[in-house]
């Protein structure tokens, strides 16, 4: 299994520029994540999806969307990047028991720069 | 309010030598705690869980310990080797659902030759 598949690996965008960051899984979890890493801070939870067609908020949603179409994909969109923005983002992955029961696999991330 | 908070931020230590790593919560109701590993420019990778019944789980050289009482945890290594060199997060989780995790900022740990 290849587990958590992330790309790009890097990326910079002008300010008010969008993009999508793909994230696959191969392990047929039910539970997707997208977290943003800042410098000297914690992980922060941007969207999680339960299953295919069902997406929730996280703690920091703002300027962002998702969409869970398959089990395998769970795309993050951002549309007019801002400075903010800047951030390294990771995709995760869990079982059906949810992140409370089963361990979460994560991807290698995505470095964002917005100038 | 939820917090996790680690200790020390950094630390650098001569290969072969013991370290512990703190971990410090406020987070209510608990219900389950995990290590992570995250090495430069990886996603971070599962070392331990522990539940509120735990209070000592090891995985090779890592030993995570819990104290649900004084909502504590550490992380002791032991013999340490060059590729112990990473960022270690601690996780707090607080019951199902996916937006009930509560991550510290990280200790990162150098080990040098």
């Amino acid at each position: 299994n290849a587990g958590v598949t992330q790309t790009p690996k890097f990326r910079i965008l002008k300010i008010g520029q969008s993009m999508t960051l793909q994230c696959t899984q191969d392990m047929n979890h039910n539970y997707m994540y997208w977290y943003r890493q800042d410098p000297g801070m914690g992980l922060k939870l941007i969207y999680y999806s339960v299953g295919a067609g069902i997406t929730d908020k996280g703690e920091v949603p703002n300027g962002y969307n998702v969409s869970r179409s398959t089990t395998e994909d769970f795309p993050l969109r951002l549309e007019l990047a801002a400075p903010s923005q800047t951030s390294v983002y990771f995709c995760a992955s869990s079982d059906r028991g949810g992140p409370s029961t089963d361990t979460q696999y994560f991807g290698p991330g995505t470095r964002l720069t917005v100038l | 309010k939820n917090q996790v908070e680690q200790s020390p931020q950094s630390l650098i230590i001569l290969e072969g030598k013991n370290c512990t790593l703190q971990c410090n919560y406020t987070v209510s109701p608990f219900s389950n705690l995990r290590w992570y590993k995250q090495d430069t420019g990886r996603g971070p990778v599962s070392l331990t869980i522990m539940t509120f019944s735990e209070n000592t789980k090891s995985n090779g050289r890592y030993t995570a310990t819990l104290d649900a009482d004084t909502k504590q945890s550490s992380l002791h290594i032991t013999a340490s080797q060059l590729s112990d060199s990473a960022s270690y997060i601690c996780v707090v989780i607080t019951d199902s659902g996916a937006n009930n995790l509560f991550f510290g900022t990280g200790t990162r740990l150098t080990v040098i030759p």
